[in-house]
């Protein structure tokens, strides 16, 4: 069964960082590009941080310089550690494999910033 | 960046009613992707590149479109339709739509 689980959400003040992990399994994670998609409190779905299976990664604007992707393929384990965080970064974080367009979701992590 | 617009905001229809929900691109886009999220769940591909079935989507449900007007259409709607449905784009930088919400009468 193909599967993502992510962990390490919580309460943060603004300010300050948090790394959160997508364990995958169920399929051959190395082969595949991987990407953060986060939804608001208003159920708004913004694309957060993408990683190609040979290491490239995209940002958006609202993001870039302060959160970053990365992969352990030996361990098969999407990695997304945010810094400088604020208000607006307030959402359910979802792991979710593919660039493009997104065929498989984890059930998420929330990440709350507030003081 | 390519804002998407989706219409209606909330739908509510009958078992068995066809429905469209459709999806406006500020801009050209070459394909759109359909989430569907229920209730406390995450995202759920439904369709992707426009008009393709994602594996074990029911065959009621169906893409068309291109350029900047898009739509998923419901051939007959069941109960466990209701859900939230987003379309998506990629073509220089990742959106999403805003969502329609499909209640069932």
């Amino acid at each position: 069964e193909v599967k993502l689980v992510e962990s390490g959400g919580g309460l943060v003040k603004p300010g300050g960082s948090l790394k959160l992990s997508c364990a995958a399994s169920g399929f051959t994670f190395s082969s595949y590009a991987m990407s953060w998609v986060r939804q608001t409190p208003e159920k708004r779905l913004e694309w957060v941080a993408s990683i190609s299976s040979g290491g490239s990664t995209y940002y958006p604007d609202s993001v870039k310089g302060r959160f970053t992707i990365s992969r352990d393929n030996a361990r098969n384990i999407l990695y997304l550690q945010m810094s400088s965080l604020r208000s607006e970064d307030t959402a359910m974080y979802y792991c979710a494999r593919g660039y493009y367009y997104f065929d498989v979701w984890g059930a998420g992590t929330t990440v709350t910033v507030s003081s | 960046q390519i804002v998407l617009t989706q219409s209606p905001a909330i739908m509510s229809a009958s078992l068995g009613e066809e429905i469209t929900l459709t999806c406006s691109a500020s801009s050209s886009v070459s394909y759109m992707h359909w989430y569907q999220q229920k209730s406390g769940t995450s995202p759920k591909l439904l369709i992707y590149s426009t008009s393709n079935l994602a594996s074990g989507v029911p065959s009621r449900f169906s893409g068309s479109g291109s350029g900047t007007f898009y739509s998923l259409t419901i051939s007959s709607v069941e109960a466990e339709d209701a859900a939230d449905y987003y379309c998506h784009q990629w073509s220089s930088y990742p959106t999403f739509g805003g969502g329609t919400k499909l209640e069932i009468k």
